[in-house]
C-alpha cells in the first residue's frame, strides 16, 4: 500500500525551462509535505516544504504547490540548470509524529543543455 | 561540523553474519532515524530515535536493532544478515523544533548480502 506515489519515473527537461515533478498522497491525514533532493552516491538533500494550511511555498527558483482535495502536490523549478539533475523524493508526515515520513519512490530529473 | 558520518560506506556479508552500521552527528540533534532505500521503493523507515535511550520501531524494523546510549551516535545492528537486506542504509538526525523539520542525511552505506 504505497500511501505517497510518485507516478513518473524520470523526467527531461531543457535548461531554461520548467520542471514539474508531482507527488500524490492517499492518507487525508498527513498534514506536512516535503521535497528532498539526491544526488549519486550522496544522501537526499531537503529542498522545500509545505504545511496543509498553505497551498503555495516558494524559495528563490522552486515552488511547492499543494492541492489538498486533489491529494497531490506538485514541485516547480523554474528556471530548471544542469545542477538541477537529480532524483527527487517527496515526503509526507503527519505533524504530531514527525518522523515517521512516508517517501514516494523519486523521479529522476535529466536537465539537458 | 561534519555534519552526518556513516561508516562503512560499502559492506559485503554473507547470510547469517552479523554487523553493525556506524551513525554519528556532530549538530547535537535530538532526533535521529534510519532509513533503507530499494530500487523501486523509495526510503523506508527502519528506527528512529528521540532522544538517547529512546527509540521506537519504523516501517520495516524486523531483522534490525539499534540502540541510542549517546545523543551523537545511533547504531544499526544486523543480527543475521539475510539478502533481503542488500540496500542502501541512510542515517538522519534532525533538530527538535523547526519549522521545516529538515533533516539531515549521511552519505549512506551500501550493503550486499550474498
Amino acid at each position: 500500500d504505497q500511501q505517497v506515489k510518485q507516478n513518473s519515473p524520470s523526467l527531461s527537461v531543457q535548461e531554461g525551462r520548467i520542471s514539474i515533478l508531482n507527488c500524490d498522497y492517499t492518507n487525508s491525514m498527513f498534514d506536512y509535505f516535503l521535497w528532498y533532493k539526491k544526488y549519486p552516491a550522496e544522501g537526499p538533500t531537503f529542498l522545500i516544504s509545505i504545511s496543509s494550511i498553505k497551498d503555495k511555498n516558494e524559495d528563490g527558483r522552486f515552488t511547492v504547490f499543494l492541492n489538498k482535495s486533489a491529494k497531490h502536490l506538485s514541485l516547480h523549478i523554474v528556471p530548471s540548470q544542469p545542477g538541477d539533475s537529480a532524483v527527487y523524493f517527496c515526503a509526507a508526515l503527519r505533524r504530531w509524529n514527525t518522523d515517521k515520513r512516508i517517501f514516494g519512490t523519486g523521479t529522476r530529473l535529466q536537465v539537458f543543455p | 561540523n561534519a555534519g552526518v558520518t556513516q561508516t562503512p560506506k560499502f559492506q559485503v556479508l554473507k547470510t547469517g553474519q552479523s554487523m553493525t552500521l556506524q551513525c554519528a552527528q556532530d549538530m547535537n540533534h535530538e532526533y535521529m532515524s534510519w532509513y533503507r532505500q530499494d530500487p523501486g521503493m523509495g526510503l523506508r523507515l527502519i528506527h528512529y530515535s528521540v532522544g538517547a535511550g529512546i527509540t521506537d520501531q519504523g516501517e520495516v524494523p524486523n531483522g534490525y536493532n539499534v540502540s541510542r546510549s549517546t545523543t551523537e551516535d545511533f547504531p544499526l545492528r544486523l543480527l543475521s544478515a539475510a539478502p533481503s537486506q542488500t540496500s542502501v542504509y541512510f542515517c538522519a538526525s534532525r533538530p527538535t523544533s523547526g519549522e521545516g523539520n529538515e533533516q539531515f542525511f549521511g552519505p549512506g552505506t551500501r550493503l550486499t548480502v550474498l
